[in-house]
């Protein structure tokens, strides 16, 4: 069992549409992070978030977290070729654990 | 500057035999981590160094496998008695202190196949 489930598994679409993508947990979670990786490279990191319902904006991705720390959302305006790849959302479960804690992904296509 | 590196980037070998994976952190970090990722999944944690010693194992999911991190630098991540089931892209990470939302910086990765 995934501790955090990510939604949809895949995503096909045209450029400049827009799109969000979940992830959902029936754990808390004290901070939570978005990564995108590429075909043969480690995942790189998007952004952190860390208050319940706090937003935060790079450039056309907005990225939530939810107010119980259980899930959180990336939104992506206007996709681009350049958005395609792989997302992951990893959480830090407030144990004293450092390890990140990552979903299955959602595997992006952006068509030109 | 140089982020994290692995090496060998591809390893191909038999059921049963031994294999010794290298990863060289970013320099001046002193957490390290270890992640597996399968085919179509996000990574899963191995293992976490803070210096020299293993700060939690409890990813590692059998005693075949093992990892060092002898001068709290580079770290090798050694499998014993290689089986199918292990191959898969083994992801090396590196952190400046290891502290809450320390950003871990990913390496390439090496892909591991059992045959």
């Amino acid at each position: 069992t995934q501790l955090l489930e990510q939604s949809p598994q895949f995503l096909s679409i045209q450029e400049g549409e827009n799109l969000t993508v979940y992830c959902n947990s029936s754990s808390v979670f004290s901070s939570l992070q978005w990564y995108r990786q590429e075909p043969g490279e480690g995942p790189v990191l998007l952004v952190t978030v860390v208050t319940g319902g706090e937003v935060k904006k790079l450039k056309r991705l907005t990225f939530q977290f939810g107010d119980a720390r259980k899930d959180s959302s990336l939104h992506i305006t206007a996709a681009q070729p350049g958005d395609t790849g792989l997302y992951l959302c990893a959480g830090e479960r407030n144990t004293g654990r450092r390890a990140l804690t990552f979903g299955s992904g959602t595997r992006l296509q952006v068509q030109p | 500057g140089a982020g994290v590196s692995q090496t060998p980037s591809n390893k191909v070998t038999e059921k049963g035999k031994y294999v010794e994976l290298r990863c060289d952190p970013i320099s001046g970090h002193t957490a390290l981590y270890w992640y597996r990722q399968s085919l179509g999944q996000g990574p899963e944690f191995l293992i976490y160094f803070q210096g020299t010693g293993a700060a939690d194992d409890s990813g590692l999911p059998n005693d075949r496998f093992f990892a060092v991190r002898p001068e709290g630098s580079v770290s090798t991540l050694k499998i014993q008695r290689t089986e199918r089931g292990d191959s898969a892209v083994y992801l090396c990470a590196s952190s400046l202190r290891g502290t809450y939302t320390d950003e871990q910086f990913f390496g390439p990765g090496t892909r591991l196949t059992v045959l």
